[in-house]
């Protein structure tokens, strides 16, 4: 079975400050890994993706994802925080042989971008 | 492209009235999906239908029924709403790649209060 654990439920920062929100998953396969984005009172927009290509992974809005087998680990990075940040950030994880059809999320990490 | 569009955007129930979810994809997605979304829960997946006549329950089915109407649609019913069932809903729709899960879209959500 697949899981994934956000560990921080609530992350601030300072403008201008790294960002690193953190991701661990489990599975028993080669798994494909996502990070998502919320913006308050709306749905869910993919961030990027990693899907057994190159293990650094770069999306949109300057944010970028490592992932490292050795670890289980697929943080979520930023060098420099901007106000416009500020949102709800999930990662999930999808794996050939667990039920079909489905992401498995973590709880979200809450991300503050203090001015 | 509206990519993935639900209606309605608001509802308030009272406790044992019905009400359907509509979601529809104009993506020519085969998988469709429905989530709830509660505070320090993450999503929650409550069904989802891997292609056209066929639905599979996800981890919360109870007190939701699903109708795969065509390629597009997607509904979800709850035929006697409860109080526990105040909650944030929103569909996503995607495709397989390498026998898993791909990128899910995201709808805008329907926030739903049952009194």
């Amino acid at each position: 079975a697949q899981s994934v654990t956000q560990l921080g439920s609530h992350v601030s920062v300072s403008e201008g400050a790294l960002v690193l929100l953190r991701c661990n998953y489990s599975s028993s396969v080669p798994p494909y890994l996502f990070w998502y984005v919320q913006y308050p009172n709306q749905g869910l927009q993919l961030l990027l993706k990693y899907t057994s290509a190159a293990t650094l992974v770069k999306g949109i809005n300057g944010f970028e994802a490592e992932f490292k087998k050795s670890e289980t680990s697929f943080h979520l990075t930023k060098p420099s925080a901007h106000m416009s940040d500020a949102a709800e950030y999930f990662c999930a994880v999808s794996a050939r042989g667990g039920s079909q059809g489905n992401l498995i999320f973590g709880k979200g990490t809450k991300l503050s971008v203090k001015p | 492209n509206a990519g993935v569009t639900q209606t309605p955007k608001f509802q308030v129930l009272k406790t044992g009235q019905s009400m359907t979810l509509q979601c529809a994809q104009d993506m020519n997605h085969n998988s469709m999906y429905w989530y709830r979304q509660d505070p320090g829960m993450g999503l929650r997946l409550i069904y989802y239908s891997a292609s056209e006549g066929t639905t599979d329950k996800g981890e919360v089915p109870n007190g939701y029924n699903v109708s795969r109407l065509n390629k597009r649609e997607f509904s979800l019913r709850l035929e006697s709403a409860a109080p526990s069932q105040t909650s944030v809903y929103f569909c996503a729709s995607s495709e397989l790649a390498g026998g898993r899960t791909d990128t899910q879209y995201f709808g805008p959500g329907t926030r739903l209060t049952v009194l």
